[in-house]
């Protein structure tokens, strides 16, 4: 089992408010992603990272930005929150090995932008 | 590039009900395969995976066989039951790279 968790779950704020979804990760996995879903569609990466001090961009254009300063922390900040950044949010993690490149999932951050 | 179909849905089945969700892939090597799920509400949790050809992944009653004659995946379970309502998802990773390249997810809806 992965262990990788995020909070806060479900957060419903403000338009033009500042927001930080946290993602922390105890398998010492180097990649981390952020991916954007709206419920029972499709997956959309936004942000990735390979390791300390690497960000990229996904494939998705977004708003957010995150940071890699710690190997098991990977959060994600929305400057100023719109209701079109009302989504689900999931941070995963992943391990390269001899079955190939695994992703972990955390359950997810459910956001509500009013 | 590289690509992964699957079957759209929703797929309605009734309790005991033979299952297959189809999954196709494009990719220029040799990659890995992958069956996520993801329950009402909750994040996505690994269901099963296969590596190279032939292989056989399962997990909780549901298989599918590493396919590379006809480039497929196909989820299957012969009795499928309520709990197992779900979206689900097929992905493909190659070696020379970290990413996941998704397929669009196939909704599951199991009827008593």
């Amino acid at each position: 089992e992965a262990d990788i968790y995020q909070t806060p779950r479900y957060l419903v704020i403000g338009t033009g408010k500042k927001i930080t979804l946290e993602c922390s990760q105890t398998m010492g996995h180097d990649k981390m992603y952020w991916y954007q879903q709206d419920p029972g569609m499709e997956l959309h990466l936004i942000h990735y990272s390979y390791g300390v001090n690497s960000t990229e961009k996904g494939d998705l254009s977004s708003e957010s930005t995150v940071s890699r300063i710690r190997t098991e922390h990977f959060p994600l900040t929305l400057e100023s929150a719109r209701p079109s950044h009302t989504s689900q949010y999931l941070c995963a993690s992943s391990e390269y090995g001899p079955s190939g490149n695994t992703i972990y999932f955390g359950e997810g951050s459910w956001l509500t932008v009013v | 590039g590289n690509s992964v179909t699957q079957m759209e849905g929703p797929v309605t089945l009734s309790e005991e009900a033979f299952l297959t969700i189809n999954c196709t892939y494009t990719a220029t090597g040799y990659p890995s395969l992958f069956w996520y799920v993801q329950y009402p509400g909750e994040g996505l949790q690994l269901l099963l995976k296969a590596t190279k050809a032939d292989d056989k992944g399962s997990n909780k009653g549901f298989e599918a066989t590493y396919r590379k004659e006809t480039t497929s995946f196909h989820l299957e379970k012969g009795s499928v039951q309520v709990s197992d309502s779900a979206v689900y998802f097929c992905a493909l990773s190659e070696d020379s790279n970290y990413q996941l390249i998704w397929g669009a997810g196939t909704k599951l809806i199991i009827k008593p």
